[in-house]
């Protein structure tokens, strides 16, 4: 499978504790996405890479969000302190962003659903 | 703030038929719009997308249409299936942004036989 792999697929934790998960991007993509998503609603956008550099962050990824990707390739996110707001499907996305392309199709993994108990 | 809406939040067609889902969006500022299919516990799978010069897309069995005067999108799939079941999501994004995606709510779409 060449898609995007997310891990892990469930977790649930109790509230309090820290939890990370982690994407595995399509091979030779340069940008890298986390997205959280709650019941009924559209995906909300966190954080972005370009290779190893984080360019953007959302106001919705608070201080106890981070999110790294050291060597351009797989990126973690890691939750510290989880309050039972932080339940939502966290969903990476990767694309490869041409400098002079017009678009940039971002292709999803499954996510991951994080349960804070 | 801005944000991205869908007039619909429900759409039951007949297999067969044409749907034609739609969305409006506030943001002038985009310039570039994604089309995504959500199925039960999968990631948004992309279907098609369009950029602000273009007023239509094609693509297999969908086409994308864009009224910048509006601001309003339309994604029409042809001979529904009932494999086109699914939440259909649009998304805004301008290339300033960094192309992060601010999508709708979705419309649940729903085939019947």
């Amino acid at each position: 499978d060449t898609g995007v792999s997310q891990d892990p697929r469930h977790k649930i934790t109790k509230r309090g504790q820290n939890v990370t998960f982690r994407c595995d991007p399509i091979s030779e993509h340069n940008r890298l996405y986390w997205y959280r998503q709650t019941l009924g609603q559209g995906p909300e956008f966190l954080t972005y890479f370009q290779n190893e550099a984080q360019l953007e962050k959302s106001r919705l990824l608070s201080d106890r969000f981070s999110a790294e990707r050291p060597k351009g390739s797989f990126s973690t996110l890691e939750i510290q302190r989880t309050e039972q707001g932080d339940s939502a499907m966290y969903l990476c996305a990767s694309s490869f962003l041409e400098t002079q392309g017009w678009g940039n199709i971002q292709y999803f993994g499954a996510g991951t659903r994080l349960s804070v108990l | 703030g801005e944000s991205v809406g869908l007039h619909l939040p429900t759409l039951s067609v007949q297999e067969g038929d044409n749907s034609i889902i739609n969305c409006a969006y506030s943001n002038s500022a985009s310039d570039y719009f994604i089309w995504y299919k959500q199925e039960s516990g999968k990631g948004p799978q992309f279907i098609i997308d369009i950029r602000s010069n273009m007023d239509k897309r094609q693509g297999q069995r969908v086409t994308v249409l864009l009224n910048k005067t509006v601001k309003h999108l339309s994604l029409q799939i042809a001979a529904t299936q009932p494999g086109d079941s699914a939440v259909y999501f649009c998304a805004e994004t301008f290339s300033n942004s960094g192309y992060a995606l601010n999508f709708g709510k979705g419309t649940s779409l729903l085939v019947t036989p």
